[in-house]
């Protein structure tokens, strides 16, 4: 079974620039989660989708949004871009949204701002 | 408010050795635990979890964990290191009365084993 796909990889913007993260889950998994992890802060909870509702948030400002479509893939937006937006954006599906389950982890994009 | 701690920001040991990379966690009840692994480049990959059970847990390349609800922690395991194991490691918590997914990452500990 494929695992978590993100894309893109890689993404280099400017500041000000607003941005759009892809991730396809596990087929079958129905959340999807996204994280932040930068070298200062650590891996940060962006917040999780299921069945197209976002039902958890972490502490970021407005500029960062999401979306779950029908098929689960998400998508993250992040607009007005910032230098500390630079990080690598980590998506995790899990089956079905249960706090005992295991979150499957993709490659990640990274994304610099300059 | 939940809390994972990692110590040890970097622990060497040389290869055919044990190793133990150590964690610590802060929740409100009883908690659900995991141990993830990040090699360069790449996104994490889960190595074992513990929910309820025996307190000690095996995962993923030879690695176990110990639950210990008196010490709060739950400390990654190894009998015999691998060159191969160096990595940077990730202990993670939710608490069981959490709605959703999300985890609380401590803030990883680099694992080097020398040849």
């Amino acid at each position: 079974k494929a695992g978590v796909t993100q894309t893109p990889r890689y993404l280099i913007k400017t500041r000000g620039q607003q941005v759009t993260l892809s991730c396809s889950p596990i087929s079958g998994h129905r959340s999807v989660s996204w994280y932040q992890q930068t070298p200062g802060q650590g891996l940060q909870f962006l917040f999780e989708y299921f069945s197209e509702t976002q039902r958890n948030k972490g502490n970021f400002p407005g500029r960062f949004s999401g979306r779950q479509f029908s098929n689960s893939r998400s998508e993250m937006n992040v607009s007005t871009l910032e230098l500390g937006d630079s990080a690598l954006y980590l998506c995790a599906s899990s089956i079905s949204g249960q706090s005992t389950d295991t979150q499957y982890f993709g490659p990640g994009t990274r994304l610099t701002v300059l | 408010a939940q809390s994972v701690a990692q110590p040890e920001d970097q622990v060497n040991v040389a290869e055919g050795n044990p190793l133990t990379v150590k964690c610590t966690y802060s929740v409100s009840g009883n908690p659900y635990l995991f141990w993830y692994v990040q090699y360069p480049n790449r996104g994490l990959q889960f190595l074992l979890k513990y929910i309820t059970g025996d307190n000690l847990v095996k995962g993923s390349y030879g690695f176990e964990a110990e639950f210990n609800k008196s010490q709060t922690s739950f400390h990654l395991k190894k009998p015999s290191a691998l060159v191969s194991d160096s990595a940077l490691y990730f202990c993670a918590v939710r608490a069981f009365d959490q709605a959703g997914t999300a985890l609380i990452f401590g803030k990883g500990t680099t694992l080097s084993v020398s040849s």
